[in-house]
């Protein structure tokens, strides 16, 4: 079946070190959007990317979709304890009716 | 403008027992997914209803089923409950289906005993 796996399942950093997620799919994905959810909270969307190789930033979140459109990342540059969450990417499949499938997440500790 | 709202926010039922969740998505949105989220299974697609129709189902047992109404709120029914069906159930609703990003509701969170 369609598959998105996320690694790393978890990640402890030390605030102000570097973070970043990577998303693989097993088929090409026509898009990829990135949610945040917050401990005890619902997944907010972040961000979508379309075009293969895009890239785009939101102040310290980088996002990069690859060329071959079946991987994605998100780098957050210098964390903050604001950032802790669990990190999901959705794959937009071409099914026909397109549905989206969700990672597996990456849950982001950030200690002070 | 009102998010996502679904009810009731926590339930607890016991096996064998069904359950109806509800979802009134944002006004204008007519387009509405369900997901269970559990900690080792991460978000898993259920059902996804636009005009009153279901255009995608996720890979989940008959027992789980969902309806769209008219005015676009939708409910899902769980029935013959499993201890393996407690979870987050998140309502997730969009202006039309492939339009962008979902918006979420806070979740059913549903324990079965």
């Amino acid at each position: 079946g369609q598959q998105v796996m996320q690694i790393p399942q978890y990640q402890h950093v030390q605030e102000g070190e570097d973070f970043t997620t990577y998303c693989n799919s097993s088929t090409t994905l026509s898009n990829i959007q990135w949610y945040k959810q917050r401990p005890g909270g619902h997944p907010v969307f972040l961000i979508q990317l379309v075009k293969s190789g895009e890239v785009k930033k939101q102040k310290r979140l980088t996002f990069q979709f690859g060329e071959a459109k079946k991987n994605s990342s998100l780098h957050i540059t210098a964390t903050q304890t604001t950032d802790v969450g669990t990190y999901f990417c959705a794959g937009g499949m071409n099914t026909g009716f397109q549905k989206l499938v969700f990672g597996t997440g990456t849950r982001l500790l950030v200690s002070p | 403008k009102a998010g996502v709202t679904q009810t009731p926010r926590y339930l607890i039922k016991t096996r064998g027992q069904q359950v109806t969740l509800s979802c009134s998505p944002i006004s204008g949105h007519r387009s509405v997914s369900w997901y269970q989220q559990t900690p080792g299974q991460g978000l898993q697609f259920l059902f996804e209803y636009f005009s009153e129709t279901q255009r995608n189902k996720g890979n989940f047992p008959g027992r789980f089923s969902g309806r769209q109404f008219s005015n676009s709120r939708s409910e899902m029914n769980v029935s013959t409950l499993e201890l393996g069906d407690s979870a987050l159930y998140l309502c997730a609703s969009m202006v039309s289906p492939n339009t962008g990003e979902l918006f979420f509701g806070e979740g059913s969170r549903l324990t079965v005993l």
